[in-house]
């Protein structure tokens, strides 16, 4: 069992829907990434969490380490937001990924 | 600023043979990583190295080594390559460490290991 898992694995949209990535884990951690991957490769990192909530743009990232789950929220969603999205813990100077949410954004 | 610089892009290896690839962090960053990913795998945290010591470390093989330099470049070395250590090698440079501050992705290097 992945010690971080994600879901969905695919999601498909309407433009304009809010969305709803979630992520969570088995082990304790101190931060959680949350990255953007788009077709051709490049990662961009969208969030780095320790606590509480981040908001960018139409993006918002949540955490709660006790219950450890975070998720990642993309109101107003667009066809550009159509990305594969990825999650990845810190734990123990060790970082866990999940295998990512492809999400596609119709319009 | 410029971006997270590596280098090849692209590489192609014989099984057995050894393989180094390059990664020129953004200005002032200290925190050089280092992931594989590999369709079977998704992405691998590999090892980082932060002012020139190794201070994360992923579940991978003595094969797979690494350095940095006082610029904050880095290498990785993979040494008797195999089938399998064909994948996206991606480097991340961040101002603090991947634990404390966000993470810059370079483009990757695509290694095909024949």
């Amino acid at each position: 069992k992945n010690e971080v898992e994600q879901s969905p694995q695919n999601l498909t949209a309407q433009e304009g829907e809010f969305i709803t990535i979630n992520c969570s884990y088995s082990v304790g951690i101190s931060a959680l990434h949350w990255l953007q991957q788009h077709p051709g490769g490049g990662i961009v990192s969208l969030f780095m969490l320790s606590s509480g909530k981040k908001k960018h743009g139409r993006l918002i990232a949540t955490i709660n380490i006790q219950e450890k789950h975070s998720s990642l929220h993309i109101t107003a969603s667009h066809p550009r937001d159509s990305a594969v999205y990825i999650c990845a813990g810190l734990n123990n100077n060790d970082m866990r990924f999940g295998a990512g949410t492809r999400l596609t954004v119709k319009p | 600023k410029a971006g997270v610089t590596q280098t090849p892009r692209y590489l192609i290896k014989t099984r057995g043979q050894q393989v180094t690839l390059s990664c020129s962090p953004i200005s002032g960053h200290r925190s050089v990583s280092w992931y594989q990913q590999t369709p079977g795998q998704g992405l691998q945290f590999l090892f980082e190295y932060f002012s020139e010591t190794q201070r994360n470390k992923g579940n991978f093989p003595g094969r797979f080594s690494g350095r940095q330099f006082s610029n904050s470049r880095s290498e990785m070395n993979v040494s008797t390559l195999e089938l399998g250590d064909s994948a996206l090698y991606l480097c991340a440079s961040s101002l603090a460490g991947t634990g404390r501050s966000p993470l810059h992705f370079g483009n990757g290097t695509r290694l095909t290991v024949t």
